[in-house]
């Protein structure tokens, strides 16, 4: 069974920088899959960041502009994600989610709410 | 980039009654790459249906998905109620792989 873990501070400043990890346990991210990254601010929808290949290829939402890295460590078994000059608007719950061969995330983490404020 | 739009925003019914949820794509997405969510408060999502018919591992029957080209439909034959939840859409053509803007089942 795999299972994904998000980590991180919960609680950035305006226009600080916003870093998450997700461990992946019960499977490896070298594995044929994606990787991926969504986000759900309180109350509403959730929005699609983007998504690492463990070859490092990755896609990412371009609503985000360029603020977006994802990472992947292979040694470590995670993957990472960062998002710059962060503001309220990026308050959220953030899931990292494994991406099954059709394109549905299949394996989800439990979430992280990372909210921005000073 | 494809728009995913989800109709109704919110379905009341009652237990037992058949929920059809529908999600229409911007333009015309393959079939293979459109799947279905279910929410709970709290909760992440869970997959439910994937390639638009697929159900996942573990989920009910009463569950169906339907469609091509640019409509698609998720079906609920008989609502139980763990079923009250909010429902979304999601394509996975290309990049970004965007989410409809969900549909609330709630208790009639």
């Amino acid at each position: 069974q795999v299972q994904l873990q998000e980590s991180g501070p919960g609680l950035v400043k305006p226009s600080g920088t916003l870093s998450l990890t997700c461990a992946v346990s019960g499977g490896s991210i070298s594995s044929s899959n994606w990787w991926s990254w969504v986000r759900q601010p309180p109350g509403k929808g959730l929005e699609w960041i983007g998504e690492i290949y463990h070859s490092g290829s990755t896609n990412h939402n371009p609503s985000l502009k360029s603020r977006v890295t994802i990472s992947a460590d292979k040694s470590r078994n995670q993957f990472s994600l960062k998002l710059t000059s962060v503001t309220a608007a990026d308050t959220a719950v953030y899931y990292c989610a494994r991406v099954n061969d059709y394109g549905g995330n299949d394996y989800w983490g439990q979430g992280t709410l990372v909210t921005v404020s000073s | 980039e494809i728009v995913l739009t989800q109709s109704p925003g919110t379905l009341s019914l009652s237990p037992g009654e058949r929920a059809t949820l529908s999600c229409r794509a911007s333009q015309s997405i393959s079939s293979r790459y459109l799947a279905w969510y279910q929410q709970k408060p709290g909760q992440a999502p869970r997959l439910l249906i994937y390639g638009s018919s697929s159900r996942a591992t573990g989920i009910p029957d009463r569950f169906s998905g339907s469609g091509s080209g640019t409509d698609f439909t998720l079906t609920i034959s008989r609502l139980e109620p763990e079923d009250f939840a909010v429902y979304y859409c999601q394509h996975y053509v290309s990049s970004p792989a965007t989410f409809g803007q969900g549909t609330k089942v709630e208790i009639k």
